[in-house]
């Protein structure tokens, strides 16, 4: 089946500084989104990516989606604590076909 | 803003016996779906539901599993005979869908322990 490769699996940073985490794909997602995950809780929509090579700010949230359709990067600049935690990419190919998620990056932020 | 409202929020039980996931979606959407988390893991598609009818399942979603629409609010997962292994963070969802993405908001999910 479909399946993304997120990296990295895990990050500490000191607080302020720019994280980058990404997503990619053996085959092509027509969306691509970044949710965010707190624990005990369910995932939270961040950024929706609709077209190729669209890049899409969310405040401090950066994201584009590939131009290949088989990629997406998130960017998080001046990190603060309450940034930690899980981060996941998913894909949808197309309609209402299900979401895809990856593996996700789960963020420290060191005060 | 409105939310997708799961209930309970935890639930432990007997290997062997039935379990009822409850979750009321956002009430104009017109897409419900399943989705379940293994322990520190990502999350998985189990069922996509549209006008009172299964849409899509994944192989996860095997005999041991239902949904139901019963009312105009609630959608829920049945697990008829629970295994070990169907320990995890169960989410529903719920979109407006269509043809593009309208997004979907998730709930905070049911912990389920199987022991």
């Amino acid at each position: 089946g479909q399946q993304l490769n997120q990296s990295p699996q895990s990050m500490f940073i000191q607080e302020g500084e720019d994280v980058s985490m990404n997503c990619t794909s053996s085959s092509i997602f027509n969306t691509w989104l970044w949710y965010k995950q707190d624990p005990g809780e369910g995932p939270v929509l961040l950024i929706a990516l609709y077209k190729a090579g669209e890049l899409t700010s969310n405040g401090r949230l950066t994201a584009q989606f590939g131009i290949t359709r088989k990629d997406s990067f998130l960017n998080i600049s001046a990190s603060i604590p309450s940034d930690v935690g899980i981060y996941f990419c998913a894909g949808q190919a197309s309609g209402n076909t299900p979401l895809v998620f990856g593996k996700g990056t789960r963020l420290s932020v060191i005060a | 803003e409105p939310e997708v409202t799961q209930t309970p929020s935890h639930q432990v039980t007997q290997m062997g016996q039935e379990v009822i996931l409850r979750c009321v979606p956002i009430s104009n959407h017109l897409y419900f779906y399943w989705y379940r988390q293994i322990l520190g893991q990502k999350v998985e598609f189990l069922v996509s539901f549209y006008n009172n009818e299964i849409s899509e399942k994944s192989e996860i979603f095997d005999d041991q599993f239902s949904v139901e629409r019963p009312d105009g609010s609630n959608f829920t997962l049945k697990i008829r005979s629970t295994k070990l292994e169907d320990s995890a963070m169960y989410f529903c969802a719920s979109s407006l869908g269509g043809g593009e993405y309208y997004g979907y908001t998730f709930g905070s999910g049911t912990r389920l322990t199987v022991v």
